[in-house]
């Protein structure tokens, strides 16, 4: 079964709107997890490393102040994307490691963000 | 982050063994060759990792080069549900926080 979920599945708001997506490790414990996006035909691209008790680390271009990232603890994780616009819709993803065997990341089964 | 280098595209028939190929010449001794698998519309999945020596496991079978410079995922036998994008990354050392930087993959199509 399932051992990264992801809610909610699909979100449809209002452009300027600010959304959050919640990334859970069940039944483990998660420091850290990552968050992905996906825009249709490509890859993931990694947007930052969530790490429970600090700051997320970002990759390069990722706007930290447009997409907020809590790790408040060790099963929960979530990216906000704040003053959301059409460019924003996309296919966003987390993972954790956790479960082994310990080097394999398990990934959520992702959120569709639409904006209109 | 050392680069892989995948086919774009595969075809396999139904019930046959398939043979995914990645070249990563730049590949670092610490770095481990992860193969994870993303069906339509769902997060990726993990499929097989391996270092230095071949592995198998339930999924799938990984060889690995003796120079490491490329590896092979090997499914016994392809079913329908086998049809996804495959990912060959390479991921520095051992651990669960390594990040993984995905490529474009390899797209296999599996026939009836």
């Amino acid at each position: 079964g399932a051992v990264v979920s992801q809610h909610p599945s699909r979100v449809i708001c209002k452009s300027g709107t600010s959304v959050k997506i919640e990334c859970r490790s069940l039944d483990f414990q998660a420091t850290t997890m990552f968050w992905y996006r996906q825009f249709p035909k490509q890859s993931l691209m990694l947007m930052a490393t969530s790490n429970e008790g600090s700051k997320a680390t970002y990759e390069q271009g990722v706007e930290k102040d447009k997409f907020l990232i809590n790790h408040a603890s060790l099963t929960l994780s979530t990216l906000t994307v704040t003053s959301a616009h059409p460019e924003d819709s996309s296919f966003y993803i987390c993972s954790a490691a956790g479960v082994p065997p310990k080097e394999a990341q398990h990934f959520g089964d992702g959120t569709r963000l639409s904006i209109l | 982050d050392a680069k892989t280098t995948q086919p774009n595209s595969m075809e396999s028939n139904e019930e046959e063994p398939v043979h995914l190929p990645c070249n990563h010449s730049t590949i670092s001794g610490t770095d481990y060759i992860h193969w994870y698998r993303q069906l339509p519309s769902q997060g990726p999945e993990y499929v097989i990792h391996g270092l230095t020596s071949n592995v198998n496991n339930r999924m799938a079978s990984l060889a690995i080069a003796e120079d490491r410079k490329s590896s092979t995922l090997i499914l016994h036998r392809a079913t329908l549900r086998d049809a996804a994008v495959y990912y060959c990354i390479l991921r520095l050392g051992s651990g669960n926080t390594g990040k993984l930087i995905f490529g474009q993959g390899t797209t296999l199509q599996v026939k009836p």
